[in-house]
C-alpha cells in the first residue's frame, strides 16, 4: 500500500514563526502536492513538484515555499507565518504517467496565534 | 480552469437505506477520483474512475465521460459511512492536478 506520511497531525505557531510542514511518501511517485482546506473554499493546491528541485506554483501560493530534495521529501515553508495561514494542509503524492492516482497523507492542522 | 459540482451537498440517511452522489465537470478528464474525508481529516481513496464503472464492496461508482458526470453509490449506509465525500478531477496536459468539488456531507443516523 501507499503510504504518505506527514511529520505532525496538530501543530500550533505564533504569528511570524517560521513552520516547516513535512512530507514523506515511500512508493517512489515523481509527483508530490501540497493543498489547503478551509471551511466554504474547499480544497486549494498551494504547490507542487514533478521531479527532485522542481516545482511548480499552484492557485493560492502566496506566503508559501516549497523545498524537494530528495524524491520521498516534500517539504512546505511558511516563512513568516500569518493567522490567515491557520488551516488544515494536506500531502498526496503520485505516479508521473498514465496513471494520474493520488493518495494523501492524514493532514496537519495548523493554528497560527 | 475546469470547474467540479458536486450534489447534493448535504445528505441525511436513514442506516440501511441507500444513496447516490453525483459530481458534473466542465470539461474532459483523464484523472477523476472519489475520496471519503474521516472524522480525523484524511482523504481516503475510494476510486479511481476517469471512465466506466467499478465496485468495491457496497460501494460503486460510475463515470460517464462524453457527458461530464460522474455517481457514487452507497447501498445498504452504515454509520461509518459519515464523513464528507469529494469529487475531485484532472484535465489535459495537469491532469495530475486535482481540481476538487466542494463535497457532500454525508450523515447516516441509526
Amino acid at each position: 500500500d501507499v503510504k504518505v506520511t506527514q511529520s505532525s497531525r496538530y501543530l500550533v505557531k505564533r504569528t511570524g514563526e517560521k513552520v516547516f510542514l513535512e512530507c514523506v511518501q515511500d512508493m517512489d511517485h515523481e509527483n508530490m502536492f501540497w493543498y489547503r482546506q478551509d471551511p466554504g473554499l474547499g480544497l486549494r493546491l498551494i504547490y507542487f513538484s514533478y521531479d527532485v528541485k522542481m516545482k511548480e506554483k499552484g492557485d493560492i501560493p502566496e506566503g508559501y515555499s516549497v523545498s524537494r530534495e530528495k524524491k520521498e521529501r516534500f517539504s512546505l515553508i511558511l516563512e513568516s507565518a500569518s493567522t490567515n495561514q491557520t488551516s488544515m494542509y494536506l500531502c498526496a503524492s503520485s505516479l508521473s504517467d498514465t496513471t494520474y492516482e493520488a493518495f494523501f497523507g492524514q493532514g496537519t492542522r495548523l493554528t497560527v496565534v | 480552469g475546469i470547474q467540479v459540482e458536486q450534489s447534493p451537498p448535504d445528505l441525511i440517511l436513514q442506516e440501511g437505506a441507500n444513496s447516490t452522489l453525483r459530481c458534473n465537470f466542465s470539461d474532459s478528464v483523464n484523472n477523476l477520483q472519489w475520496f471519503h474525508q474521516n472524522p480525523w481529516g484524511q482523504l481516503i481513496n475510494l476510486f479511481y474512475i476517469p471512465s466506466g464503472t467499478k465496485q468495491n464492496g457496497r460501494l460503486s461508482a460510475t463515470t460517464v465521460a462524453t457527458e461530464r458526470y460522474s455517481l457514487l453509490y452507497i447501498s445498504s449506509s452504515q454509520t461509518t459511512d459519515s464523513g464528507v465525500y469529494f469529487c475531485a478531477v484532472g484535465s489535459g496536459a495537469g491532469s495530475y492536478q486535482l481540481t476538487f468539488g466542494k463535497g457532500t456531507k454525508l450523515s447516516v443516523i441509526p
